[in-house]
C-alpha cells in the first residue's frame, strides 16, 4: 500500500511555543491531506482539511490560528500548533487519499505524539 | 447524539473464537462503510470497506452493512493475539469534498491466548 510518514513521531515542547508537525506522501501526489487529533482511548476527530494551492477547511470548533496549516506541496501537509498549551497535549495523525475511481483508500501516517509541559 | 455509535469495550475473547463488532449510524446518506484497524500509538490501517448495502468476506474478516437499518457490523473468524487492536468504524459520503471520514469511536479488542 502507499506510505505516509509524520514527523516527528514524538515531541515535547515547553507551554508557549510552537511545534510543527510534517506529512509526507512517500509514494503518490496528494492535493489533500487530512488532520486528526486522537486523545487517549478516543477516536480521531478531524480538525481540518488540506488542501494544496489553497486555503484549508477547518471543522467547527477547530482554531485555525492555533493550528496553522500548510500544504506546501504535492507530497508535503504542515501543522503548526502555535503557542502551545499543555491542553494541545494529543496524538496527532494525518492522512492522504490515493485511488482511482469513487472509492479513495486513506492512508494515514504513524502519528506524532505531542505533549506539551 | 453522535453522529457514529460505536461500543468502546473492551471486548475479551479467548484466541480462535469469533469477534463480532459492529456500528450503527444517523446519516443515510452515508454510502461508504470502513473498517480500520489500529495498534496503540499508531495510525489506522484499512481492513475492509463496503460500497452501499451487503456483506463482503476477505480472508478472517466479513463485514456487513445494512443500510435499512444503519448497522455495520465486522466478523473476525478465528481470532489471533495479533488481532488485539483498537477497531475503528468510518464512514464517508458518496461525493464528499475530499473524502471526508467520520469516524466510530473505536472497540479495544482483546484476544486472549
Amino acid at each position: 500500500g502507499a506510505v505516509v510518514s509524520q514527523h516527528p513521531s514524538w515531541v515535547i515542547c515547553k507551554s508557549g511555543t510552537s511545534v510543527k508537525i510534517e506529512c509526507r506522501s512517500l509514494d503518490f501526489q496528494a492535493t489533500t491531506m487530512f488532520w486528526y487529533r486522537q486523545f487517549p482511548k478516543q477516536s480521531l476527530m478531524l480538525m481540518a482539511t488540506s488542501n494544496e494551492g489553497s486555503k484549508a477547511t477547518y471543522e467547527q470548533g477547530v482554531e485555525k490560528d492555533k493550528f496553522l496549516i500548510n500544504h506546501a506541496s504535492l507530497t508535503l501537509s504542515t501543522l503548526t500548533v502555535t503557542s502551545a498549551h499543555p491542553e494541545d497535549s494529543s496524538f496527532y495523525i494525518c492522512s492522504a487519499p490515493r485511488g482511482t475511481g469513487r472509492f479513495n483508500e486513506q492512508f494515514f501516517g504513524p502519528g506524532t505524539r505531542l505533549t506539551v509541559l | 447524539q453522535k453522529e457514529v455509535e460505536q461500543d468502546p469495550g473492551p471486548l475479551s475473547v479467548p484466541e480462535g473464537a469469533i469477534v463480532s463488532l459492529n456500528c450503527t449510524y444517523s446519516n443515510s446518506a452515508f454510502q461508504y462503510f470502513m473498517w480500520y484497524r489500529q495498534y496503540s500509538r499508531k495510525g489506522p490501517e484499512l481492513l475492509m470497506y463496503t460500497y452501499s448495502s451487503g456483506n463482503k468476506e476477505d480472508g478472517r474478516f466479513t463485514a456487513q452493512v445494512d443500510k435499512s437499518s444503519k448497522y455495520i457490523s465486522l466478523f473476525i473468524r478465528d481470532s489471533q493475539p495479533s488481532d488485539s487492536a483498537t477497531y475503528l468504524c468510518a464512514m464517508s459520503l458518496i461525493k464528499a469534498a475530499g473524502n471526508k471520514l467520520t469516524f466510530g469511536g473505536g472497540t479495544r479488542v482483546l484476544v486472549k491466548p
